[in-house]
């Protein structure tokens, strides 16, 4: 069963694009929504997260949006440049205790300059 | 944001030989540490979830007398392949839970290659 669904699997924009990723949960007691870069070769690194109190949060070029009520939520890359090119997974998790997280299948997003 | 490191970067072994990956959190305490598998293009895979002082919970289909894992301090957990065969081969990452946030801190990741 798949807990975090992620689309698309993959995506090409332009240099200055807005690639938008997707991500859909179904736990409706996850708190803890985080955003993971990963570049070929190397372990993934903490991006952005958001918990579910708020809508919207913003680091620099990166925003995440949440829907509640929909149980959705999305990372949006401003000004997009071809060193944002690598594989981002959304994930999700309980805060507390052991709770492991669960990570979406992954997208591979090319920024062509 | 903190860092965890993993070592070795890169291994190659012979069939039948055991490999032990570290994983440890440089400048927090981590009680629960994670270790994954990755194979190439896909997904991170969670193999068993190490809790400090106590044995490890393995995911399902992961044979844990093959994957041993041992978390003896709050800053180290280590990962041993035992009898490790080439379908052993795999990318393994480990990460360690910042428990006042939340947040998970992943290693760098170690390249198994088994001959």
């Amino acid at each position: 069963q798949q807990q975090v669904k992620q689309s698309p699997q993959s995506l090409i924009v332009q240099k200055g694009g807005i690639p938008i990723i997707n991500c859909a949960y179904e736990n409706t007691a996850f708190d803890y929504f985080p955003w993971y870069q990963q570049f070929p070769g190397k372990g993934p690194a903490l991006l952005i997260a958001i918990r579910p109190d708020v809508s919207e949060k913003k680091e620099g070029r990166f925003t995440i949006s949440f829907n509640k009520s929909a149980k959705q939520f999305s990372l949006h890359i401003m000004d997009s440049q071809p060193g944002d090119s690598a594989t981002y997974f959304c994930a999700a998790s309980r805060i507390g205790g052991y709770q492991k997280v669960t990570f979406g299948i992954g997208t591979k997003l090319q920024v062509i300059p | 944001g903190a860092v965890v490191s993993q070592h070795p970067s890169r291994v190659i072994c012979k069939s039948g030989t055991s490999v032990k990956i570290e994983c440890r959190s440089l400048d927090f305490q981590a009680t629960t540490m994670f270790w994954y598998r990755q194979f190439p293009k896909k997904s991170l895979m969670l193999m068993a979830t190490s809790n400090e002082g106590s044995k490890a919970t393995y995911e399902q289909g992961v044979e844990k007398d093959k994957f041993l894992i041992n978390h003896a301090s709050l800053t180290l957990s280590t990962l041993t392949v035992t009898s490790a065969h080439p379908e052993d081969s795999s990318f393994y990452i480990c990460s360690a839970k910042f428990e006042n946030t939340g947040e998970l801190f992943f290693g760098e990741g170690s390249r198994l290659t088994v001959l």
